[in-house]
């Protein structure tokens, strides 16, 4: 089965600098990759998406960029500021069975100090 | 506004207690899903359902049960089974099987008094 694999787990920056999420996934017939944000106490929210006939994805401040030779995945955020403190989960699309599922990384704690 | 609602948000059992949570959407979305999340473990997938009346296990299914007689409806039964149920747990619809967008509810932490 897929299996999703997302370093670092914890990452600190300064307000203004860049930060970067990696993932890497096994299953090759995976083709959707959902960017999710979660605030303490609160539910996951989808943030950007990216699907395999493309390689990069931008929407504001975030960017998504995708090698399926590689099998990695990267989560870009520019100028990050305080509201961007939160856990970002990276995920893989899986089909098993007849049925399509998502399988989630472990997580990555970003905090953005002032 | 559509959406997907979870209630209680907080819950405690006592050991040996089934206890259900409660998981709405008036999103018209097929899919439904439950998640477990503990600390640095991420989301696991408990048990999910593309149409009504059907359902499948997920990775961590024991000590669990689901059902789905409504669209809209898919509620989660923590049985006394369960050895470790004290977790924050999610649900999640997306429109189904074709297209992944997930809307996650804002979950349920379980707590085992």
């Amino acid at each position: 089965g897929e299996n999703v694999e997302q370093h670092p787990s914890t990452l600190s920056v300064q307000e203004g600098d860049s930060a970067v999420i990696k993932c890497t996934y096994s299953d090759s017939a995976s083709n959707y990759f959902p960017w999710y944000k979660q605030e303490l106490g609160k539910g996951p929210q989808l943030i950007i998406d990216i699907r395999s006939n493309v390689g990069e994805k931008k929407d504001q401040r975030i960017a998504v960029t995708l090698n399926k030779t590689a099998k990695h995945f990267s989560l870009h955020i520019t100028e990050t500021q305080p509201e961007d403190s939160a856990v970002y989960f990276c995920a893989a699309s899986l089909t098993q069975g007849g049925s399509e599922k998502l399988v989630f990384g472990k997580g990555m704690k970003l905090t953005v100090n002032p | 506004d559509g959406g997907i609602t979870q209630s209680p948000k907080y819950l405690f059992r006592k050991e040996g207690q089934n206890v259900t949570l409660s998981c709405e959407q008036n999103l018209n979305h097929d899919a439904m899903y439950w998640y477990r999340q503990d600390p640095g473990q991420g989301l696991r997938l408990i048990y999910y359902s593309q149409i009504v009346n059907d359902f499948q296990k997920g990775d961590i299914a024991e000590g669990y049960s689901v059902s789905r007689e409504k669209k809209e409806s898919f509620p989660l039964t923590v049985t006394s089974a369960q050895k470790n149920p004290t977790a924050f747990y999610l649900c999640a619809s997306s429109i189904g099987p074709g297209y992944y967008g997930y809307t996650f509810g804002s979950g349920t932490r379980l707590t085992v008094v």
